[in-house]
């Protein structure tokens, strides 16, 4: 079975600040990773997606993730934040792509 | 290429009614996911359909819930006898197949039951 582990469902940073959003998953088969965004009163909008390709994945609005196999981990990092960037944001872990399973979710605030 | 639609964007209910909620998936998808959202919580997977069957229930309640992916038409999900704690946000999410390919979310039906 698989799962997604994301810690800290609030995060602060300030305005400029590295964001660093943490995602740990499970699963005995190499997975599919995602990493949705959600602003208020809207669906989920994907950020970036790894899919055994480069293990530095590069998304919209600045965003990257790596994913890194012996840390079974797949963190979501921005060098600066944006006040537009405050939002939740959700990850993804599948396998055979039929069943997805989405961690908890980060509330992330920027500080002007 | 049109996104996956919803609808209701807003459904207001009272206790005991039924609600129906309606997801269109993208043009070519034929699977499809239901969420609930609660305020302040993640998605919670209720049911996954593909055309005509249902693939797995196991996020929905046994009781006054139900969903249908027919031929032809939107999926719905329909919530029977509808009570306060059915309020949430529930999206729907349409998937091409493919296994590296992502979910389409739709902006989501909010319910509100009085």
């Amino acid at each position: 079975a698989q799962s997604v582990t994301q810690l800290g469902s609030h995060v602060s940073v300030s305005e400029g600040a590295l964001v660093l959003l943490r995602c740990n998953y499970s699963s005995s088969v190499p997975p599919y990773l995602f990493w949705y965004v959600q602003y208020p009163n809207q669906g989920l909008q994907l950020l970036l997606k790894y899919t055994s390709a480069a293990t530095l994945v590069k998304g919209i609005n600045g965003f990257e993730a790596e994913f890194k196999k012996s840390e079974t981990s797949f963190h979501l990092t921005k060098p600066s934040a944006h006040m537009s960037d405050a939002a939740e944001y959700f990850c993804a872990v599948t396998t055979a792509g039929n069943q997805f399973y989405f961690g908890t979710g980060t509330s992330l605030t920027v500080i002007p | 290429n049109a996104g996956v639609m919803q609808n209701p964007r807003h459904l207001v209910r009272r206790r005991g009614q039924e609600a129906r909620l309606r997801c269109s998936p993208m043009k070519g998808h034929s699977h499809v996911y239901w969420y609930r959202q609660l305020p302040e919580e993640g998605l919670k997977f209720m049911v996954y359909l593909q055309k005509e069957n249902i693939i797995d229930e196991s996020g929905m309640p046994k009781e006054r819930f139900s969903a249908e992916f027919p031929k032809e038409g939107p999926s719905i999900l329909r919530i029977q006898q509808v009570v306060r704690g059915d309020s949430a946000a529930y999206f729907c999410a349409s998937w091409p197949g493919q296994p590296q390919e992502t979910q389409y979310f739709g902006p989501g039906t909010r319910l509100l039951v009085l």
